[in-house]
């Protein structure tokens, strides 16, 4: 089956600790997404890459790093610079520059200690 | 700046159509996408309008006038599995797409 898998499902961060959230996509589309939700909000573009080894800022890139060395996958780093991390991730994919129609992973949900 | 607005609640009756509405401010929205979200879940598509007009697809309908930087989203014949969260978001020609802050649909039995 293809789709989009985020892992791990509740991550725990410490104060000043780097964590890494996984998203890995099986369905061939050049473009990935980053995405943060706050309770009752709506999403809020952190990073996207339409190809390989390039990448751009969103909205709220700040605190934030990402890679994109393969196709399928596109790694994000919450950083010790970010000072609010707690929010639900989400991962998502589009074919190519069809931005209009995004296929979501089922989100890591990360929470500070 | 660029920003979609969506009403934050709306409540239904199970049987019964609902329209949420969304208008958005900005320039060069090329169309518009409506996702649904239950609670804990990921988003899932729903419809997407390149051209002003009605998109019909099984219960739910999509509607977009760019002139009046406006859409709405038609839920009929309401199930209770319907009550989630409806976001609609639009996509500029800077290739970065904008979701507004999302409705929550209650319904009642």
């Amino acid at each position: 089956d293809g789709g989009i898998t985020q892992s791990p499902k509740y991550l725990f961060r410490k104060e000043g600790q780097n964590v890494t959230l996984s998203c890995e996509q099986n369905l061939n589309h050049d473009a990935m997404y980053w995405y943060r939700q706050d309770p009752g909000q709506g999403l809020r573009l952190i990073y996207y890459s339409q190809i390989v080894n390039d990448f751009q800022k969103g909205d709220i890139a700040e605190g934030y790093s990402v890679s994109r060395e393969k196709k399928e996958s596109f790694p994000l780093t919450v950083t010790s610079a970010q000072k609010n991390p707690t929010a639900f991730y989400l991962c998502a994919s589009s074919m190519g520059r069809n931005q209009e129609t995004q296929y979501f992973g089922p989100g890591t949900r990360l929470l500070v200690l | 700046g660029q920003s979609l607005e969506q009403p934050s609640e709306v409540t239904a009756v199970e049987g019964a159509i609902v329209q949420i509405n969304c208008t958005y401010q900005t320039s060069g929205f090329y169309g518009l996408s409506w996702y649904q979200q239950h609670d804990g879940g990921a988003p899932t598509f729903l419809s997407y309008n390149a051209l002003d007009g009605l998109e019909e697809t099984g219960r739910f309908s999509s509607f977009l006038s760019r002139s009046d930087s406006y859409g709405y989203l038609l839920l009929q014949e309401l199930q209770m599995k319907d009550s989630a969260s409806y976001f609609c978001a639009g996509a500029n020609r800077d290739d970065k797409i904008i979701f507004g802050k999302g409705t929550r649909l209650h319904i009642l039995p």
